[in-house]
């Protein structure tokens, strides 16, 4: 079985600071990963996915991910906050021999302090 | 830009009632899938749709839960008799071939009564 963890609920950063989001996984076939941003009271919109080849994955909005495997991990980063990035960011794994589900994790609330 | 689309936006029920949540995939996809996010939890899968016929359900597919195309745009999920744990958002998703994108809707909101 797949399984996502992302560490911390919540997190708060400045306008202009580095934000990391962290995603671990659990997967017993190689994983192919994303991250979705979700705007209040909206659907779930893509922000980058991982399959294969290049590790490191750019993603809308300015947002990258890198892969590594040896850590089983998929953080989320941006170089510099913006107050549009307020939002609720969820990474997820999918089933690809299977049919394809999302596995998600918990989600990640961010806030950007003005 | 094609998108999923999902009516209604929003919807209130009464426990024992039977409702239908409609989703309109985008039109070259082939598979469909129900998610659903109760308030303040984690995105859960609900079943996954290919070539008319469920391909995967999770445990929480139950006996009240169906799905259906029924005309070849649409895609429906019908609760029978809506409990009070059926609050929550539902989002529908497609994708266009395997080891492509899903693409989610805007999500339906259920509250149950």
């Amino acid at each position: 079985a797949q399984s996502v963890t992302q560490l911390g609920s919540h997190v708060s950063v400045s306008e202009g600071a580095l934000v990391l989001l962290r995603c671990n996984y659990s997967s017993s076939v190689p994983p192919y990963l994303f991250w979705y941003v979700q705007y209040p009271n909206q659907g779930l919109q893509l922000l980058l996915k991982y399959t294969t080849g290049a590790t490191l994955v750019k993603g809308i909005n300015g947002f990258e991910a890198e892969f590594k495997k040896s850590e089983t991990s998929f953080h989320l980063t941006k170089p510099s906050a913006h107050m549009s990035d307020a939002a609720e960011y969820f990474c997820a794994v999918s089933d690809v021999f299977g049919n394809e589900k999302l596995t998600f994790g918990t989600g990640t609330r961010l806030t950007i302090i003005p | 830009e094609p998108e999923v689309t999902q009516t209604p936006s929003h919807q209130v029920t009464q426990m024992g009632q039977e409702v239908i949540l409609r989703c309109v995939p985008i039109s070259n996809h082939l598979y469909f899938y129900w998610y659903r996010q109760i308030l303040g939890q984690k995105v859960e899968f609900l079943v996954s749709f290919y070539n008319n016929e469920i391909s995967e359900k999770s445990e929480i597919f139950d006996d009240q839960f169906s799905v259906e195309r029924p005309d070849g745009s649409n895609f429906t999920l019908k609760i029978r008799s809506t409990k009070l744990e059926d609050s929550a958002m539902y989002f529908c998703a497609s994708m266009k071939g395997v080891r492509e994108t899903q693409y989610f809707g805007p999500g339906t909101r259920l509250l149950v009564l």
